[in-house]
């Protein structure tokens, strides 16, 4: 079974630009996580979606924003870069939405460079 | 809110020895799943363990076992037999398992190095 995919692998983009990024989960998984990890702040949840919607969300601003498509694939978009968007973007799915001990697998992540 | 704690930013193991990996958390949920991942520099996240707070029994996947201390919020990683491609980044994750949805908090990570 194929594993977690996300496009691009690498991206740079100037300051003010916006980005999409895609993620594709396991087959058969319905639920998509995203995460930032940055050298300073570490690895921190941006949001998750289920069946289409957003179950969750973490503490980023406005600018970063996502959605879900009905067979599971998941986008994160980035409006008005900044310099601190710099960025391992890395997507997880899992089965379900957090069912007891459901697991999370991970994609091979976006690096994101904002010049 | 829950904490998670990894003290050890780095650390040397010769290849074929154990090493520990060490994890403390902090929660106020009943009810948790601690998770630990190693991320290589390619930087996937690969899932190694999975131990839930209402597990008697330390949790083992093959050279990986969890030494779970659950009245010292601590959740270390055992690894045996160091071998070279075990080089990477470990993360000690946590989440509440009824009211967090899929939402896992990272430690800051231990970088372990494995000589041959």
């Amino acid at each position: 079974k194929a594993g977690v995919t996300q496009t691009p692998r690498y991206l740079i983009k100037t300051r003010g630009q916006q980005v999409t990024l895609s993620c594709s989960p396991i087959s058969g998984h319905r639920s998509v996580s995203w995460y930032q990890q940055t050298p300073g702040q570490g690895l921190q949840f941006l949001f998750e979606y289920f069946s289409e919607t957003q179950r969750n969300k973490g503490n980023f601003p406005g600018r970063f924003s996502g959605r879900q498509f009905s067979n599971s694939r998941s986008e994160m978009n980035v409006s008005t870069l900044e310099l601190g968007d710099s960025a391992l973007y890395l997507c997880a799915s899992s089965l379900a939405v957090g069912q007891g001990a459901e697991t999370q697998y991970f994609g091979p992540g976006t690096r994101l460079l904002v010049l | 809110a829950q904490k998670i704690t990894q003290t050890q930013p780095g650390m040397f193991v010769q290849e074929k020895e154990a090493v520990t990996l060490d994890c403390t958390y902090d929660t106020s949920d009943q009810s948790y799943g601690l998770f630990w991942y190693k991320q290589p520099s390619s930087g996937e996240m690969i899932f190694l363990i999975y131990q839930g707070s209402y597990d008697e029994q330390n949790a083992t996947e093959g050279r990986y076992s969890l030494n779970f201390q659950k009245a010292r919020k601590s959740a270390n990683l055992v690894i045996s037999a160091s071998q070279l491609g075990d080089s990477a980044m470990y993360f000690c994750a946590m989440r509440g398992l009824y009211n967090q949805g899929g939402k896992l908090i990272f430690g800051q990570g231990t970088e372990l190095s494995v000589k041959p």
